[in-house]
């Protein structure tokens, strides 16, 4: 069974500071891992997704890259705003019907 | 393009109650998913839909849970009758295929408090 773990539970940093989140997984036979933020009281909105054959994938300041025969995958988040405060949660797809197995998040507060 | 449409926002109901979730996923997108997520954790996948056929229901505790997709769109997602366990959002999400590497978009769920 596939378990998904993240790495700080919660994360406070200020204002401009490069940071890393991280998630590994169990299972390392995955079609694909997502990225996913979440603000309070809303949906997830999907940030990036890696295919199993690639090994990062880049959008704006965020970049993730993923090591699937070691079950890890980072989320790079650079020059930190207030504005990407949020709970960013990784998942990881083990078949084709894209069925995600989500990890607890990292909630993350970026301050002025 | 709209996005995944959820309703209500939010239910409270007593235990042993019933209550039902309606969503309307983005135009044109095949396939459903419903996840529960319960305070603190990530969302854990119930149901997952194609068109109007079950993908995958074997997270949904069909002693109480209950869910269809008559028409291929729409979906209701049900629960009679409600533990207080059963507290949680409920998320409904899409995606134009079933198919691996398709992203999924979510609405905004539904948050169940159960007294």
């Amino acid at each position: 069974k596939q378990e998904v773990t993240q790495i700080p539970a919660a994360l406070s940093v200020p204002e401009g500071e490069n940071l890393v989140l991280n998630c590994s997984f169990t299972d390392s036979a995955i079609y694909n891992l997502q990225w996913f933020r979440q603000d309070p009281g809303k949906g997830l909105t999907s940030l990036l997704l890696i295919q199993s054959s690639q090994r990062e994938q880049t959008s704006g300041r965020l970049n993730a890259s993923l090591d699937k025969s070691s079950g890890r995958s980072t989320l790079y988040i650079a020059a930190s705003q207030p504005g990407d405060s949020a709970t960013y949660l990784c998942a990881v797809s083990n078949n084709a019907g894209n069925m995600l197995t989500f990890g607890g998040g990292t909630r993350l507060m970026v301050k002025p | 393009e709209a996005g995944v449409a959820q309703s209500p926002r939010y239910k409270i109901i007593e235990k042993r109650q019933s209550v039902a979730f309606w969503c309307n996923p983005i135009s044109g997108h095949a396939t459903l998913y419903w996840y529960q997520q319960i305070l603190g954790q990530g969302p854990k996948l119930l149901i997952q839909f194609q068109n109007n056929g079950v993908v995958d229901d074997s997270q949904l505790p069909k002693d109480r849970f209950s869910a269809e997709r008559l028409k291929g769109v729409d979906s209701t997602l049900k629960i009679q009758p409600a533990k207080l366990e059963d507290s949680a959002v409920y998320l409904c999400a899409s995606s134009s295929r079933g198919g691996r590497n398709q992203p999924q978009h979510f609405g905004d769920g539904t948050r169940l408090s159960i007294l």
